[in-house]
């Protein structure tokens, strides 16, 4: 159901971009492309979204391929507190998230 | 802003107890969320509320799970009886969304963290 395929972790030097990336090769012409993050013992939080445009907020950039199946989420100048692990969602009809099990980030000194 | 409250943070209880979770969306927030994170895996979505009308309660457990969302704002989620395997984080999450679709995020609290003995 979760509709995303996600490394299951990646290892990013701290100071450098973290590039993590998405396949959603089933998305409609509707869906949005959502990106949370999770550190341990907290709420998932929001980062980006976008629909087929390339997003850019103060925390991170989306890119989103031309045919829509694949996204990637940078992360521009990592630190260690980006260490957690990162959804990419589809969002479905009903404004429902599927969590799949994400990738887990280490930011390394 | 302020953000999605949960409380409490921590629950233990033994098996074939009852338990309650509370939550307060974010000011305005029509559209309330709560899932079940397992250990090790992704939010699970168990019941949504659009104000105080249920959208979407197919993966709840309705022999043991309930969950009301009286006046549109606060919600609680209640477990009775608990088993083992209910052990978990329950998240609740708020969302402008209204109507049927929606690209408003979902903002999410930090969780009601349930341990059954």
């Amino acid at each position: 159901d979760a509709k995303t395929t996600q490394p299951p972790s990646m290892d990013c030097a701290e100071g450098r971009a973290a590039n993590l990336p998405c396949n959603h090769s089933t998305i409609s012409g509707n869906e949005y492309v959502y990106w949370y993050r999770q550190i341990h013992s907290q709420g998932p939080q929001y980062i980006i979204h976008g629909l087929k445009n390339n997003e850019t907020n103060e925390m991170a950039s989306l890119i989103i391929t031309e045919d829509r199946k694949s996204s990637t989420l940078i992360l521009p100048h990592a630190t260690l507190r980006d260490t957690a692990v990162y959804y990419c969602i589809v969002r479905v009809t009903g404004n429902q998230f599927y969590f799949g099990t994400g990738t887990s980030l280490t930011v390394i000194p | 802003e302020a953000g999605v409250a949960q409380s409490p943070r921590y629950k233990i209880i033994e098996k074939r107890q009852s338990v309650a979770f509370w939550c307060n969306p974010i000011s305005g927030h029509a559209t309330l969320y709560w899932y079940q994170q397992i250990l090790g895996q992704g939010p699970k979505l168990l019941i949504q509320f659009q104000n105080n009308g249920v959208v979407d309660d197919s993966q709840l457990p309705k022999d043991r799970f309930s969950a009301e969302r009286l006046k549109g704002v606060d919600s609680t989620l209640k477990i009775q009886p608990a088993k083992l395997e209910d052990s978990a984080v329950y998240l609740c999450a708020s969302s402008l969304g209204q109507g049927g679709y929606s690209n408003q995020p979902q903002h999410f609290g930090d969780g009601t963290r349930l341990s059954i003995l």
